[in-house]
């Protein structure tokens, strides 16, 4: 069946515009999460879907970084006024949903962002 | 709060030859372990996870792990490296997050296999 797709796969944008960020995660998933991936780092988690409930927000690194899901389903990562430090892969995941607390996630092939 | 330190930033090995990359962990309880593979410009993989059953776990690609709570440690080991596995790959532990779980990754170990 189809993963996790995500666009743009690139994305080059000027130091102060907004960039939206598309995740669609694999049907039937109820939990989506995003990352990024910064050069020679790990990965940094930055927000967590479960259903309809409340988004963990506790990983976004500044107010110009939001999210929302969309019916359960496609998520949107939308940085405001970049920065160039703001460049880095942005990772998106999902997992199923249930009481389970271990669930693997599965991964996007993420979207490189540079901010010139 | 749980965090987990893979000790080599980047590992070379011949082909053939065995593959051990390190991962140390800590946590205040039971965790999940990982093991993630990243391949240049593509998505993240599982390689094999640890969930509280069998110690050795045994994953994709001839890849496996041994958990070692003793020693807090949950190295990955491959007996014969192949040139195909060559990526990046990321010791990973799960940190409870209400019904779900979250990930924390370790900052990576680049494998590159000689010829």
């Amino acid at each position: 069946g189809a993963g996790v797709s995500q666009s743009p796969s690139n994305k080059v944008t000027e130091k102060g515009k907004d960039v939206e960020l598309r995740c669609d995660p694999i049907s039937g998933h109820t939990a989506l999460y995003w990352y990024r991936q910064s050069l020679g780092q790990g990965l940094e988690f930055l927000i967590y879907f479960q259903g309809n409930s409340a988004p963990d927000k506790s990983g976004l690194p500044s107010d110009r970084f939001s999210a929302e899901r969309t019916g359960g389903s496609v998520s949107t990562l939308t940085i405001q006024r970049t920065q160039q430090e703001d460049s880095a892969v942005y990772l998106c995941a999902s997992s199923p949903g249930g009481p389970r607390v271990y669930n693997e996630q599965f991964f996007g092939p993420g979207t490189r962002l540079t901010v010139l | 709060a749980q965090s987990v330190t893979q000790l080599d930033s980047h590992v070379s090995v011949s082909e053939g030859t065995p593959v051990l990359l390190r991962c140390n962990y800590s946590s205040s309880y039971s965790p999940s372990l990982f093991w993630y593979v990243q391949h240049p410009n593509k998505g993240l993989q599982l390689l094999l996870k640890y969930t509280s059953a069998a110690t050795l776990v045994k994953g994709i690609n001839g890849f496996e792990a041994e958990f070692k709570k003793s020693e807090t440690s949950f190295h990955l080991t491959k007996p014969s490296a192949h040139m195909s596995d060559a990526a990046e790959y990321f010791c990973v532990v799960s940190e409870k997050r209400g019904s779900q779980g979250n990930l924390i990754f370790g900052k990576g170990t680049k494998l590159s296999v000689k010829p």
